[in-house]
């Protein structure tokens, strides 16, 4: 079946490193979406990824999608204790389904 | 956000007990979603409604029952759960077309415990 994994599962960082996330889907992805949960809150979408080799930018993160479409990473610049959460990537799964992966979840030392 | 509102937030039941979850969106979506995430899982979808048709996975125990009786409402009854079941439940919704996969909107989530 389909598997969309993350990598790191925990990841903490001193405010003001990088941060970066990998996710990895066992099949090609027609598109892939990125997710941020706030401890205590509920998932919220941050972007979906089209086009091979597609690179968007939104203030400090970057998120890329792979050539091959299965795989994409999320990247945040100069973490601040704002960013802390848990970031999800997803790939469709079926019609009008995600699959989520399995998350990453950052803690941002002040 | 209030697009999608979920009651009760914090349920606390009984193995016997029998409740429902509730799940409103106001965002003119045809699509719902129920999805269980426990404290070391990643997000299980447990039910979708899309475009008028029900989707299920199907490792979900019987004792979770779904019911969406339109477009905006969309419930989960819950009937002699376990410990286990112990979660947040999240209900999300979307924009479902034919052959394309659209952004969820998710709800704040009922955190449940199961004694």
């Amino acid at each position: 079946g389909q598997q969309v994994m993350q990598i790191p599962q925990y990841q903490h960082v001193q405010e003001g490193e990088d941060f970066t996330t990998y996710c990895n889907s066992s099949t090609t992805l027609s598109n892939i979406q990125w997710y941020k949960q706030r401890p205590g809150g509920h998932p919220v979408f941050l972007i979906q990824l089209v086009k091979s080799g597609e690179v968007k930018k939104q203030k400090r993160l970057t998120f890329q999608f792979g050539e091959a479409k299965k795989n994409s990473s999320l990247h945040i610049t100069a973490t601040q204790t704002t960013d802390v959460g848990t970031y999800f990537c997803a790939g469709p799964a079926g019609a009008n389904n995600l699959f989520f992966g399995t998350g990453t979840r950052l803690t941002v030392i002040p | 956000e209030t697009g999608v509102t979920q009651t009760p937030r914090h349920l606390v039941m009984g193995m016997t007990n029998k409740k429902s979850l509730k799940c409103e969106q106001h965002l003119g979506h045809n699509a719902m979603y129920w999805y269980k995430q426990s404290a070391k899982k990643p997000l299980e979808l447990m039910f979708v409604y899309s475009l008028e048709e029900r989707v299920e996975n199907n490792s979900v125990p019987s004792r979770f029952s779904p019911e969406c009786p339109n477009s905006s409402h969309l419930f989960l009854h819950l009937h002699t759960l376990q410990p286990e079941d112990s979660a947040l439940y999240l209900c999300a919704s979307s924009q479902a077309w034919t052959g394309r996969t659209d952004t969820q909107y998710f709800g704040p989530g009922t955190r449940l415990t199961v004694l």
